[in-house]
């Protein structure tokens, strides 16, 4: 079955890198998202990855895919406050059309 | 503004009322999607079509939820007889099935029953 897990909670400071973790189950998974979700609003995609790559760079994102370890992460470099935000992962699982949300990881970034 | 559209923002009903709720999705996009989204959860999967036809509803679908998309444009998610657990963001999204499936969300409606 499809399981994605997140931690729930993640503090930097303004400046700072963050790295946020996911690890999902399903190992035919073929694409992984990274979206991001502001206080009382929709879903924001911010990149993702398809999964024959084990990273993709994007401006100040950087996705790391470990798929023998099915582990998802997202390096978010100089984080800023506007970054503050729920931050889900999301798997596409080969054949299916629907995508399948982690519980989500907020980031708070401290002056 | 082409981006996915849901209507109204929020809704709040007394439990056994129905409620029903519109998304315009991005007009060049074939699939729509439902999600719903409790506090602190990640969305999960309702259902959705490709154009006109639903082509898979999860098991959190019960039999007073009902989706539509009757013209393959914008479609409807219906909630008859409320229950306060019905009391969620409900989520919108489209895709092109061409592309790498990435799915454009709209903001939400928020429906809280009382």
């Amino acid at each position: 079955g499809e399981d994605v897990e997140q931690s729930l909670f993640l503090s930097v400071r303004e400046g700072d890198s963050s790295v946020i973790n996911c690890t999902y189950t399903d190992s035919s998974s073929t694409y992984l998202y990274w979206y991001k979700q502001e206080p009382g609003a929709g879903l924001q995609l911010l990149t993702y990855i398809f999964s024959n790559m084990d990273m993709k760079q994007d401006q100040r994102l950087t996705v790391l895919l470990n798929k023998k370890d099915k582990h998802l992460s997202l390096r978010i470099a100089d984080t800023q406050t506007g970054d503050s935000a729920i931050y889900f992962c999301a798997e596409r699982s080969g054949g299916g059309n629907k995508l399948t949300f982690g519980t989500g990881t907020q980031l708070k970034v401290e002056l | 503004d082409t981006g996915v559209s849901q209507d109204p923002r929020h809704k709040i009903t007394k439990r056994g009322q129905n409620v029903t709720f519109r998304c315009d999705p991005i007009s060049e996009h074939n699939r729509l999607y439902w999600y719903r989204q409790t506090l602190g959860q990640g969305p999960e999967f309702l259902t959705y079509f490709q154009n006109e036809a639903q082509l898979e509803k999860s098991r959190l679908l019960s039999d007073r939820f009902s989706a539509e998309r009757p013209k393959g444009s914008f479609s409807t998610l219906e909630i008859q007889r409320t229950e306060q657990g019905d009391s969620a963001m409900y989520l919108c999204a489209s895709s092109f099935s061409r592309n790498t499936g990435e799915l454009f969300f709209g903001e939400g409606s928020r429906l809280t029953v009382l």
